[in-house]
């Protein structure tokens, strides 16, 4: 199975209210990237975070990692139908989770 | 700055016939590579790239996959005999080279084997 585990696989909310997914992985990782999939399109990085770092942000996203758990979270605040798609976590560029489905309600 | 370039966007075929794939990276980016994305699942590499040269290929099934990338720019991914549970989307993606880099990916070449 792929490393990064993702949790939940699907999360349906209202527009505006903040989405949050996680990350589990299994090795040791020298990073952590999230990646964006709109629905029959390719993957979009969204960001990326570094072992020796705890915490990132862009924009309306926030990342964490945890290494002493092996887990990331990816927060998205003030969600918007737009950010309706697959959201994976991967910790190296050959091993990809199989995502949370993020669905945003009008 | 042009992204990367994947042909053709859909494909449909029987089994056991032999399907191509090109992609096209981005200019400058020595490392490329090809996935397998099942629906449902995230990508699965199949096998990367450093310039021409192959860096892992350990997930590419080497009984009816190859690819190749000539001159370390464009490559293609063929598959020969196709079975049905080769119907899947196949992407292509391109970075610099180094761990913390990002991977940029193609639109992907949805397959379907009939």
């Amino acid at each position: 199975s792929q490393q990064g585990e993702e949790d939940p696989q699907a999360l349906s909310i209202q527009e505006g209210e903040n989405a949050i997914m996680n990350c589990s992985y299994k090795t040791s990782i020298n990073n952590l990237q999230w990646y964006r999939q709109n629905s029959g399109r390719g993957l979009v990085h969204l960001i990326l975070i570094r072992s020796n770092e705890r915490e990132k942000h862009s924009g309306r996203l926030r990342v964490t990692l945890d290494t002493s758990k092996k887990s990331s979270s990816l927060l998205i605040t003030a969600s918007r139908a737009a950010d309706t798609a697959s959201y994976f976590c991967a910790t190296s560029k050959s091993t990809f989770g199989d995502g949370t489905t993020l669905t945003v309600k009008p | 700055e042009a992204g990367v370039a994947q042909s053709p966007r859909y494909k449909i075929i029987e089994k056991r016939q032999s399907v191509a794939f090109w992609c096209n990276p981005i200019s400058g980016h020595a490392t490329l590579y090809w996935y397998q994305q099942i629906l449902g699942q995230g990508p699965k590499l199949l096998i990367q790239f450093q310039n021409n040269g192959v860096v892992d290929d350990s997930q590419l099934p080497k009984d009816r996959f190859s690819a190749e990338r000539l001159k370390g720019v464009d490559s293609t991914l063929k598959i020969q005999p196709a079975k049905l549970e080769d119907s899947a989307v196949y992407l292509c993606a391109s970075s610099f080279q180094g761990r913390n880099t990002e991977a940029f990916f193609g639109q992907g070449t949805r397959l379907t084997v009939v």
